[in-house]
């Protein structure tokens, strides 16, 4: 069956960054494209951008753009998403998802990396 | 950037039809697809392109798409199903959102 199991929660300081991992198993990873979602407390669903497994090409979101980098270790079916220059408002649950259809649309989610930003 | 909208929330009995919209302008040209996520858990995917639903996801769930609006229905909803439901599609520029997201209430 298909499985996405991310890394623990992390606890940073403003200005820091963090890297969260997202080991896939049950399929062919470089089959699919992995999305990243995040979620701040009690708000809605943010899509951060894409990365192919297959070629590394990726897809971020335009807010994002220079602070997000996503990577993959096909030798090990881990997908990465580093983001730099941490703020408050990054604490957030992490999600990362295969994206299982066109669009980025996503099938299978992990479990969630809650990155708590906080000086 | 490209918006999805839905309504904030949505109430129901037990056993009544709800339904959640998601209008956008893009929607006639792009799939819409329907997350569901319980307090505390990752989404799971109920409806994809548009109308088709996963394996293991219950026949009360169904989804159609016309002009700008998509709608997801649960038909007989349960207890179980409340939840938040996110809808997702995209646009030409590559940056897809997800809908605000709907609060579905069953009492």
């Amino acid at each position: 069956q298909v499985q996405l199991v991310q890394s623990g929660a992390e606890v940073k300081k403003p200005g820091a960054s963090v890297k969260v991992s997202c080991k896939a198993s049950g399929y062919t990873f470089t089959s699919y494209g992995i999305s990243w979602v995040r979620q701040a407390p009690g708000q809605g669903l943010e899509w951060m951008g894409w990365i192919s497994a297959y070629n590394g090409n990726t897809n971020y979101a335009q807010k994002l753009q220079g602070r997000v980098t996503m990577t993959t270790d096909t030798s090990t079916s881990t997908a990465y998403m580093e983001l730099r220059s941490l703020r408050s408002d990054d604490t957030a649950v992490y999600y990362c998802a295969r994206a299982g259809y066109g669009d980025y649309a996503c099938d299978y989610w992990g479990q969630g990396t809650l990155v708590t930003v906080s000086s | 950037s490209y918006e999805l909208t839905q309504p904030p929330s949505v109430s129901v009995s037990p056993g009544q039809t709800a339904r959640i919209t998601c209008s956008g302008d893009a929607l006639p040209k792009k799939y819409a697809y329907w997350y569901q996520q319980k307090s505390g858990q990752a989404p799971v995917l109920v409806i994809y392109e548009d109308s088709k639903r996963p394996s293991g996801i219950p026949e009360r769930f169904s989804g159609s798409s016309s002009g700008t609006m998509a709608t997801l229905t649960i038909s007989g909803a349960q207890v179980e199903d409340e939840a938040d439901y996110y809808c997702y599609s995209t646009d030409s520029s590559g940056n897809p959102p997800f809908g605000g997201g709907t609060k579905l209430t069953v009492l």
